[in-house]
């Protein structure tokens, strides 16, 4: 498997623009992880979805962001409209169970200028 | 929620010497505590990880204790090497099911 895929790497917007991150899990993982890193805050949980439901999106920081998984394969993680201090590496990660590794994606690294 | 406190924020150490990296966390009913390594630049991976129900697990060079009574568990290296050097995050499960929730993170430099 070639792991969890995120795309893009990178991305460079403007304040105000959409924003949306994509991601592969690794197949036959039911469970999908959203997280954000940035030195401040450290590594923050924002959304996960079991079987392509979100669970528990507490960490989602306000009404800009929104996740969506239509399918066991994809999910997106979008920002409308951005701000600078959403500027950040976001993760994705998936894992088999509720208790286990999680495996993480590559990252995104985000600038909102 | 869950809140986990992660100990020290930076440490230095001679190749060769042990390093030790300690969490505290808040929620009793938490009952995962997985540790992972993150290089630079890279993303973060799961080294070694211990359930409630076990006080110590050892792989190799690395071992994990915890003690549920005082809710804290920490993360020993021994021998260390320049290649352990990276940021080192730690985390619980809390009472979300499949919910992590991570300290801070401690950055090790291992000196040659």
């Amino acid at each position: 498997d070639a792991g969890v895929i995120q795309s893009p790497r990178h991305e460079v917007t403007e304040m105000g623009q959409e924003v949306t991150l994509r991601c592969k899990p690794i197949s036959g993982h039911d469970y999908l992880f959203w997280y954000r890193q940035t030195m401040m805050r450290g590594l923050e949980l924002l959304i996960y979805f079991n079987n392509n439901v979100p669970i528990d999106d507490s960490g989602m920081p306000e009404d800009r962001f929104s996740a969506k998984m239509p399918n066991a394969s994809f999910s997106t993680l979008k920002i409308q409209p951005s701000e600078p201090r959403d500027s950040a590496v976001y993760f994705c990660a998936s894992s088999l169970s509720s208790i286990g590794e999680q495996y993480f994606g590559p990252g995104t690294r985000l600038t909102v200028t | 929620g869950e809140n986990v406190e992660q100990h020290p924020s930076t440490l230095s150490v001679q190749e060769g010497d042990s390093a030790v990296i300690k969490c505290t966390y808040s929620d009793s009913a938490s009952n995962y505590f997985p540790w992972y390594k993150q290089e630079l630049g890279k993303r973060p991976q799961l080294i070694i990880d211990i359930r409630s129900n076990v006080g110590e697990k050892k792989d190799q060079r690395i071992a994990v204790t915890l003690n549920k009574t005082a809710k804290h568990f920490s993360l020993h290296i021994t021998e260390t090497q320049p290649e352990d050097s990276a940021v080192y995050f730690c985390a619980a499960s809390g009472t979300s099911y499949g919910k992590l929730t991570f300290g801070q993170g401690t950055i090790l430099t291992v000196h040659p």
